[in-house]
C-alpha cells in the first residue's frame, strides 16, 4: 500500500474552503484514492474516492492532477460541524489482503467561529 | 437501514481480565475487520473475517482473536488484558470481497478503559 502524506493538523473558519492536500508518490496503476473523516470517539465515516481527474459529491470534491502523485480533498464553506480528523488511504482494490486499510496520522482540521 | 453496531459502547475491565466485544454489520454485509485505535499509535488494523473466516490479521499478539458467526455479526475477545489494551476498538464491515474499493462502513466502537 502506497504510503501517504498530510499535514497534521489545519485551521479554517466557518464558511470558508478548506483544501487538504495528500501526497502519495509511490501510488500505483490501480490505486484509488479514499478520504475518511472522524469525529471524537465515532469510527471513520467514508467521504470521497476517486481514481483520476475530479470527483464530486454532495459534500466534498477531490481533484487529482495527471500523475497522481497528489490528490486534494476540497470542503465548500466549513462549519464547526466539519472540525474533524480527515484520512487519506490509497491501495488497491484487487490487493490482498482485503479490507487491511492503512491509515495514517491523518489531518486535524479546526474550524472557528 | 441500520448502520453498524457495536457493544457495549463502554467498557472498563481490570488487568488480566478479559474481554469479548460484539459487532453486528450493516445487512448484507459479509465483510467484517476490527481496528484498534489509540491516541499513540493510531488507527491499526487488527483482523478481518469473510463468511465465518478469519482472511487476514495484523501484527498484534494472540491474546487478540476473534470470530464471525453464520449471520456475519462478529466478535473480538482479548485475553489476558493489560493496560495498554485501552483503546476505542472499532468494528467496520463491507459488502464486497474485493473491498478495498468498496468503502468501509464503520461503527462507532467500543471504549475499552483497562485499569
Amino acid at each position: 500500500l502506497a504510503k501517504t502524506t498530510q499535514p497534521i493538523s489545519m485551521d479554517s473558519y466557518e464558511g470558508q474552503e478548506v483544501n487538504i492536500t495528500c501526497s502519495h508518490n509511490n501510488i500505483a496503476t490501480n490505486d484509488y484514492i479514499t478520504w475518511y473523516q472522524q469525529f471524537p470517539s465515532q469510527g471513520p465515516r467514508f467521504i470521497i474516492q476517486g481514481y483520476k481527474t475530479k470527483v464530486t459529491n454532495e459534500v466534498a470534491s477531490l481533484f487529482i492532477p495527471a500523475d497522481r502523485k497528489s490528490s486534494t480533498l476540497s470542503l465548500p464553506r466549513v462549519s464547526l460541524s466539519d472540525t474533524a480528523v480527515y484520512y487519506c488511504l490509497v491501495g488497491d482494490p484487487l490487493e490482498a489482503p482485503y479490507n487491511k486499510l492503512i491509515f495514517g496520522a491523518g489531518t486535524r482540521l479546526a474550524v472557528h467561529p | 437501514k441500520a448502520g453498524v453496531t457495536q457493544t457495549p459502547r463502554y467498557l472498563i475491565k481490570t488487568r488480566g481480565q478479559q474481554v469479548t466485544l460484539s459487532c453486528s454489520p450493516i445487512s448484507g454485509h459479509r465483510s467484517v475487520s476490527w481496528y484498534q485505535q489509540t491516541p499513540g499509535q493510531g488507527l491499526q488494523f487488527l483482523f478481518e473475517y469473510f463468511s465465518e473466516t478469519q482472511r487476514n490479521k495484523g501484527n498484534f499478539p494472540g491474546r487478540f482473536s476473534g470470530r464471525q458467526f453464520s449471520n456475519s455479526r462478529s466478535e473480538m475477545n482479548v485475553s489476558t488484558l493489560e493496560l495498554g489494551d485501552s483503546a476505542l476498538y472499532l468494528c467496520a464491515s463491507s459488502p464486497r470481497t474485493d473491498s478495498y474499493n468498496s468503502p468501509l462502513h464503520f461503527g462507532n466502537g467500543t471504549r475499552l478503559t483497562v485499569t
